[in-house]
């Protein structure tokens, strides 16, 4: 079993639409969870941290939910721009800080 | 926000040959890592460079293959010897600046292609 999953679409949607991706973890230990998005042939980039009472930003919210292990984003509105992949990543906040990430789930925005 | 510069962006290198990867951020950082993404694939933790001593390499990666060094809390290289096709990937640069929130950002990465 993967550390991180996530379905990897892609989601194809109308602009405007609203879209949510989920992703699970395996290790009840993690402490620590982000949204990345990357785009083709670029870095990834920090999308925002995902805290237990959940968070929003703008048409962005993602949840957490520690007693199923599973975590999620919602992206209301959707713009062209926001056509990427969207990465899920786990941090065990152990000494070593280390990122785990999903595979990724692909997002085209259509107009 | 701090700038992490990574070089080269891109490189076509020789089967046998090596090549070297740097990067260098302009404020101190608490964690540097390197990454691996292969074509079509999510990012896989090559090692943690750890300032003044061995670099800790994850199941799969030797620092025979993948030298590292971190002179100081600023800048890493990562090498990677004696190149196959099969090593063509990006090469991703990554640091934590703080501790407390573990947030970790990139570099713009490295696209080796091995011939």
């Amino acid at each position: 079993r993967k550390e991180v999953e996530q379905d990897p679409g892609p989601f194809n949607v109308p602009e405007g639409a609203t879209v949510a991706f989920n992703c699970t973890y395996s290790n009840s230990a993690s402490q620590s969870f982000f949204w990345y998005r990357q785009d083709c042939r670029k870095e990834p980039k920090l999308l925002m941290s995902v805290y237990s009472s959940g968070n929003e930003d703008g048409r962005f919210t993602a949840q957490l939910n520690r007693a199923s292990q599973y975590i999620s984003l919602l992206i209301r509105d959707s713009k062209l721009s926001d056509s990427a992949t969207y990465l899920c990543v786990v941090n065990q906040l152990d000494s070593s800080y280390k990122l785990i990430f999903g595979s990724g789930t692909r997002l085209l925005v259509r107009p | 926000s701090a700038v992490i510069s990574q070089k080269p962006s891109r490189d076509i290198c020789q089967r046998g040959t090596s090549l070297t990867i740097q990067c260098q951020v302009d404020s101190q950082v608490t964690m540097m890592f390197w990454y691996r993404q292969q074509p079509g694939q999510s990012l896989t933790l090559i090692a943690t460079a750890n300032q003044g001593s061995e670099a800790t390499y994850e199941s799969g990666f030797v620092i025979d293959k993948f030298p590292i060094s971190r002179p100081n809390l600023t800048f890493s290289t990562l090498t990677v010897s004696n190149m196959s096709p099969e090593d063509s990937s990006i090469y991703l640069c990554s640091v934590v600046f703080d501790r407390g929130t573990t947030e970790a950002f990139f570099g713009q990465g490295t696209r080796l292609t091995v011939v």
